[in-house]
């Protein structure tokens, strides 16, 4: 089945603790993407990838880290985490012209 | 830039009733328009979309279709169903460029039995 896997679902940590949110493909998709989707605010693009080492800071990058080693996974870094990263987090993938395929979702808690 | 504007929410309907949900947009260029749904407790689905003008996308009795002289996509639905209670994001893809996914903030849609 072609999918999208993030994982963990939902994760409670402290501020300050790194954290990787890891996310998949098997769609063979160039474009990967995150966002992160507050109350009020909608879907805001954090960081994308257009291929294998080619990344670029979406609307609100500060805090956050990516790397694209694999065509198939694009983690999510959260060095340090703070309270105001707290926040619904989605991995996306696309293959040019064809519309994003979208992740279940990871809530994060940043106590 | 690149924007997108859709109605504001809620929307409340009866089963049964026809559905508009209103979407203009603001791109240079020619961008790609979708239509996505995120029903409660899940991530976003691709609900529809099209590419170029005059292009209607359709897909569970829902449609919408590219108006390039009103840069609109408005998304309509014959008759609802409680099933179809969920939050509907109007986006675009400027093409050709970083294939960034521009939402609107989303309209939540509840349909009562």
């Amino acid at each position: 089945e072609a999918q999208v896997t993030q994982n963990p679902r939902y994760l409670i940590t402290v501020t300050g603790k790194k954290l990787t949110v890891t996310c998949s493909q098997n769609m063979n998709h160039e474009y990967m993407s995150w966002y992160r989707q507050d109350p009020g605010l909608g879907l805001r693009q954090i960081y994308y990838s257009m291929n294998v080492e080619v990344t670029d800071k979406g609307d609100v990058p500060e805090g956050y880290k990516v790397s694209r080693k694999e065509k198939r996974n694009f983690p999510l870094i959260l060095e340090s985490p703070s309270p105001n990263q707290t926040s619904l987090y989605f991995c996306a993938s696309s293959a040019r012209g064809y519309g994003y395929t979208f992740g279940s979702g990871t809530r994060l808690t940043v106590v | 830039g690149d924007s997108v504007t859709q109605m504001e929410g809620p929307v409340t309907l009866s089963e049964e009733a026809f559905l508009t949900i209103n979407c203009t947009y603001t791109a240079t260029g020619y961008p790609s328009l979708f239509w996505y749904v995120q029903y409660p407790g899940e991530g976003l689905q691709l609900l529809l979309k099209a590419t170029k003008a005059d292009d209607k996308g359709s897909n569970k009795g829902f449609e919408a279709t590219y108006r390039k002289e009103t840069t609109s996509f408005h998304l309509e639905k014959g008759s609802v169903q409680v099933s179809d209670s969920a939050v509907y994001f109007c986006a675009l893809i400027f093409q050709g460029g970083s294939e960034k996914l521009v939402f609107g903030k989303g309209t939540k849609l509840t349909v009562n039995p």
